[in-house]
This record gives C-alpha cells, structure tokens and sequence, in this order.
C-alpha cells in the first residue's frame, strides 16, 4: 500500500512570512495525526483529527497555526506567521485502529 | 497524562554486541508501546509494539522489547549490533484504555554502533 506522502520536504522561509504544509494519508485511515519534531527532541503532538472532526488540538499554537481536514482525507497545516522557533520536521501520520501508524518522511521547516 | 522517558541521550556498543535501549513510561490505563527508529532526513520507521500478550516482543530487523509491567519499562534490545543500525531510536506510548489515539514520545536515544 502507498505510504504517508507529505509535501514539501525541505521549507526555508523569513520570519513572520507564511507556509502551508501537505498531507495525504493511507487510504482508508481515519485518524490523521500533525506532530512537531524539534531537533533533538521526540515528536510532540500538535492535532488530531478523527475524519474531518479535530479530536485533539491543545497543543496547536492556535495564534499562528492552524490545520483543516476538510473532506476527511489529506489535511493542510499552516503556520502564519512563522516565528524562528518554528523551525522543525513537521510529521504527519494516519492510523486505522489506534495501535498502528503510519509516518510520512515530513517536511523540513528553517525559519531565518 | 502518558509519558515516556528514555534516559539515555547516547548509547555506543561495538558491533557484534548486544545492545540495549533503555524506555520506561507511565500511563494511566493500559500501555500500548511502541519502538520507531529514525534514519537522518527520514521518517520514523515502524520496529515492534507492545498491545497485550507475550511480555517479549520481536520487531524488524532482530529487534525485540521486553514489556515490564512492575517496572514500567519496554527496553528495546538486539543481540548482535549491526554498524547499520546506528540511528536515532524513539520510544512511544499511548493509553489504550481510553479513545484518544495519540502516541507521546520520548526524547530519543541516539545509538552508535562502532565498527
């Protein structure tokens, strides 16, 4: 089966300019996932949706960041506008059941 | 609230080795765990979980993890270090007793094999 396919990977961007990333889950998952992975950290998440309905964005900076699933398929993130702290991997992943996901490569996010 | 803590931010073990990878967690139902494995300018690749069943779990590439319930612990180990499985490791886990999905990771161990 074709894996998570995210776009752009690599992102270079000047403070408070704006960015949008793009998500496209494995067919057939309902739960699509956004995380943020700083360099040397673990992945931290930032939204969850379940279809097209957010089950979890307490972690979504939702001053600048904003994310849509709208036909409950592939999800944009957006950031607007990018700060340098900002500047990470930013993971989409998909699940069906809720023990296995399913990671894309990311898209890498410098802010300058 | 779930959380994972992986102590080590380096492990170095000479190839032909085994080694370990060090992982305990806490949540507050039933842990559902998980080992990934992240190459440089990669995603993270699936190795082995933890849902219910055998404490000792196999996963790809000959690795297994050792679920310890008393000690909150799901060490991931290999008996024999390869100089290809240098990479950065993530533990993660969430709760499987409620409907939140969500996987929270660890800090991530990064392991160097030496030739």
């Amino acid at each position: 089966e074709a894996g998570v396919a995210q776009s752009p990977r690599y992102k270079i961007i000047e403070k408070r300019q704006s960015v949008a990333f793009w998500c496209n889950p494995i067919s057939g998952h309902a739960t699509l996932y956004w995380y943020q992975q700083i360099l040397g950290q673990g992945p931290k998440l930032l939204i969850q949706f379940q279809n097209n309905g957010v089950v979890d964005d307490s972690q979504l900076p939702k001053d600048r960041f904003s994310a849509e699933r709208l036909k409950g398929v592939d999800s944009t993130l957006k950031i607007q506008p990018a700060k340098l702290e900002d500047s990470a991997v930013y993971l989409c992943a998909s699940s069906s059941t809720g023990h296995g996901y399913t990671f894309g490569s990311g898209t890498r996010l410098t802010v300058v | 609230a779930q959380s994972v803590a992986q102590p080590e931010d380096q492990v170095n073990v000479a190839e032909g080795n085994p080694l370990t990878v060090k992982c305990t967690y806490s949540v507050s139902g039933n842990p559902y765990l998980f080992w990934y494995v992240q190459y440089p300018n990669r995603g993270l690749q699936f190795l082995l979980k933890y849902i219910t069943g055998d404490n000792l779990v196999k996963g790809s590439y000959g690795f297994e993890a050792e679920f310890n319930k008393s000690q909150t612990s799901f060490h991931l180990k290999k008996p024999s270090a390869l100089v290809s499985d240098s990479a950065l490791y993530f533990c993660a886990v969430r709760d499987g007793s409620g409907s939140a999905r969500q996987l929270t990771f660890g800090s991530g161990t990064q392991l160097t094999v030496l030739p």
